[in-house]
């Protein structure tokens, strides 16, 4: 079955450093990977998807994500973390149906 | 700029009574979607379609309907509603009518949900 896990529930960094937010997946087959940030008290926004071709996907506000397909992964990286990015992170795997599969999702807190 | 609404954007029920939630886009996309979101579970979909006239079963449901009586509008109804249904709901549009590559999906600022 397709399946996405976000093992951490919630991230703590500080104003300025890097940022890894991990993302598992489930599928046979090629995935279609997303990456979606949920402001408070808002819907979701794309920062970035991931389909077959090059591993490593630029987004918005300089998000990248990184696909392995050894490691059944695609996770979120950000080289310098500011507080606006206070939010909480959703990855999501695309069926052939179209339809998301969404993780748990990670929130992400930023120290000053 | 792709829209979707949602309607009303906060909802107060009693157990047992009927509860309509209502979306409307502008993006003329095919698909759309209604989900749930809750603390540990992230977003969970309810019932999707296809296009108008259209609705299919998601992962979750029990306990809804959807009703999609054209291209902009894709509704969720809870018949009889329950405290567990006490929730944030997200409806999203999307059209993958050029492939996977194009699957983005569009969402709303939510509805929040509380059954007494």
């Amino acid at each position: 079955a397709q399946s996405v896990t976000q093992p951490d529930a919630r991230v703590t960094v500080s104003e300025g450093a890097s940022l890894q937010l991990r993302c598992k997946y489930s599928y046979f087959g090629t995935p279609y990977l997303f990456w979606y940030v949920q402001y408070p008290r808002q819907g979701l926004q794309l920062l970035l998807k991931y389909y077959p071709g090059d591993p490593v996907v630029q987004g918005v506000n300089g998000f990248e994500a990184e696909f392995s397909k050894s490691n059944s992964s695609f996770h979120l990286r950000k080289a310098s973390v500011h507080w606006s990015d206070w939010a909480v992170y959703f990855c999501a795997s695309l069926s052939n149906y179209n339809v998301l599969y969404f993780g748990s999702g990670t929130k992400l807190t930023v120290e000053p | 700029e792709a829209a979707v609404t949602q309607s009303p954007r906060n909802k107060v029920a009693v157990t047992g009574g009927k509860v309509t939630l209502s979306c409307n886009q502008t993006n003329n996309h095919n698909n759309m979607y209604w989900y749930r979101q809750d603390t540990g579970h992230g977003l969970r979909l309810i019932h999707y379609s296809y296009g108008a006239g259209s609705t299919e079963k998601g992962d979750i449901p029990d306990g809804y309907k959807a009703s999609r009586p054209s291209q902009e509008n894709f509704s969720l109804i809870l018949e009889l509603a329950t405290p567990s249904q006490t929730s944030v709901y997200f409806c999203a549009s999307g059209d993958a009518t050029g492939g996977p590559l194009y699957a983005e999906q569009f969402f709303g600022p939510g509805t929040r949900l509380t059954v007494l």
